[in-house]
């Protein structure tokens, strides 16, 4: 079964400074598709951004993107001038192109201190 | 545009006393839905998810059920209630899981005491 693992339970950045948050994942496939979800204080799940395993291009939202790389099965996230509505728990996820089961890592839970 | 609705946002309730949650999307039609929990500092686990109306597929063997009556409405259930069940329950929707990702509701807060 595939694994998602987050191995930073909680990062800290400074307002307008960069922060890179880190995801590993487990699994035997070729298609797959990893996202980035945001979750703030509110609970609510916010998709931050997604990646298509067959392409190579990193993708990129304004002031996120991530750094994939396929051969290492990691799929980090970066925020570039971070800003306090960022302060959030973020989880990465994984999603099979075969089944109907998302998997969650355990979540960083990112300060931005002013 | 879709919406997902889901309530209530906090419930609290006795150990042994039922259980029902619901969830509904508007502005699609025949959405995939899912029923996540999320205990306090860790992941979503997936409880359970539907392709279509009755079709309800279970993950993880539990005091839990869902049931879907309607195309567009979820809902989660249990008979009795146990302490473990307390947590963060999510609802979510996708039409096109490989595409969009999913979007989720708001949350239902449980607290069993």
């Amino acid at each position: 079964a595939q694994t998602v693992t987050q191995s930073q339970p909680e990062m800290s950045v400074q307002e307008a400074e960069t922060v890179t948050l880190s995801c590993t994942y487990d699994t035997s496939e070729s298609d797959y598709y990893l996202f980035w979800y945001k979750q703030p204080p509110s609970r609510q799940m916010i998709l931050v951004i997604r990646q298509e395993a067959y392409k190579q291009q990193n993708a990129t939202e304004n002031r996120f993107s991530v750094n994939f790389q396929k051969a290492a099965k990691s799929f980090s996230l970066k925020i570039s001038d971070s800003q306090l509505g960022d302060a959030a728990m973020y989880f990465c996820a994984y999603n099979s192109y075969n089944n109907n089961d998302m998997r969650f890592g355990a979540g960083t839970r990112l300060t931005v201190k002013p | 545009s879709q919406t997902i609705h889901q309530w209530p946002a906090t419930l609290v309730q006795p150990v042994g006393s039922p259980l029902s949650l619901e969830c509904t999307v508007e502005g699609t039609s025949n959405p995939n839905l899912y029923w996540y929990r999320q205990a306090a500092g860790r992941g979503l686990q997936l409880l359970f998810y539907s392709v279509g109306i009755g079709q309800i597929s279970s993950e993880v063997p539990q005091n839990l059920s869902a049931s879907r009556p309607q195309d567009r409405q979820f809902i989660l259930s249990s008979k009795k209630l146990l302490l473990s069940d307390s947590g963060f329950y999510l609802c979510a929707w996708s039409r096109d899981r490989i595409n969009y990702g999913y979007t989720f509701g708001s949350g239902t807060r449980l607290t069993v005491v």
